[in-house]
């Protein structure tokens, strides 16, 4: 069946390192896939999306490759602040129809001082 | 842009009691999609409307679970009778008529539902 996968353990960082966090999918070649932040008691607000023809994506200081061959993208926080703490969702549609949006489990992030 | 209501922000029942959540998405976006949110599961959609109308209802799980939108800028989630296994945090997000593709999904901030 189709997954997404992300590490379900915290990822704790100091602040000014940059953060990487993984997503993995399996089976299905996604046309695009999307980055969501996700905050206590919030909903997820969109970040990034980057298409199957694009190898990397950037917006200030976040970036997101997509390797369709290893079926992974990877989202980078550089220069990371503690006002970056938070989940972190990949999501993507696993149909092929184009509307559909499954989101892996996320990521928890905490910047530390 | 007031972005996607979602109400109540809090939802706590009693085991068999009909619940009812609503929705107002962006105005202007044609797709709305209702999502619920466990730990063990994380985020899950359970039907998404185009144009009012519903598109795919595959992910609702059981027949408990009905979903409405009368018009452009209202919808509704009624679970009926709720069973503890449905408290979870409950996101409504909208999108523009481009798709997901093209337009990301604006959410709400959820409703969390207790069923005691």
């Amino acid at each position: 069946s189709q997954k997404i996968e992300q590490n379900s353990e915290a990822l704790n960082i100091q602040e000014g390192k940059t953060a990487t966090l993984t997503c993995n999918y399996t089976n299905y070649s996604p046309a695009y896939l999307q980055w969501y932040r996700q905050d206590p008691g919030r909903g997820p607000v969109f970040l990034l999306l980057i298409r199957e023809n694009e190898k990397e994506k950037r917006k200030e200081r976040l970036k997101v490759t997509f390797d369709t061959t290893l079926k992974q993208s990877l989202f980078h926080i550089t220069a990371s602040q503690p006002a970056d703490s938070a989940t972190y969702l990949c999501a993507l549609d696993l149909t092929g129809g184009g509307n559909k949006l499954t989101f892996g489990t996320g990521t928890q992030l905490k910047v530390e001082l | 842009d007031a972005g996607v209501i979602q109400s109540p922000r809090h939802e706590v029942t009693e085991m068999g009691q009909e619940v009812t959540l609503r929705c107002k998405p962006i105005s202007g976006h044609d797709y709305l999609f209702w999502y619920r949110q466990t730990m063990m599961r994380g985020l899950e959609l359970l039907i998404y409307f185009n144009n009012n109308v519903p598109i795919d209802d595959s992910g609702m799980p059981e027949d408990r679970f009905s979903a409405k939108m009368p018009n452009a800028s209202f919808s509704t989630l009624k679970i009926q009778p709720s069973e503890p296994r449905d408290s979870a945090v409950y996101f409504c997000a909208s999108s523009l008529a481009k798709g997901v593709l093209n337009s990301p999904l604006h959410f709400g901030n959820g409703t969390r539902l207790t069923v005691t």
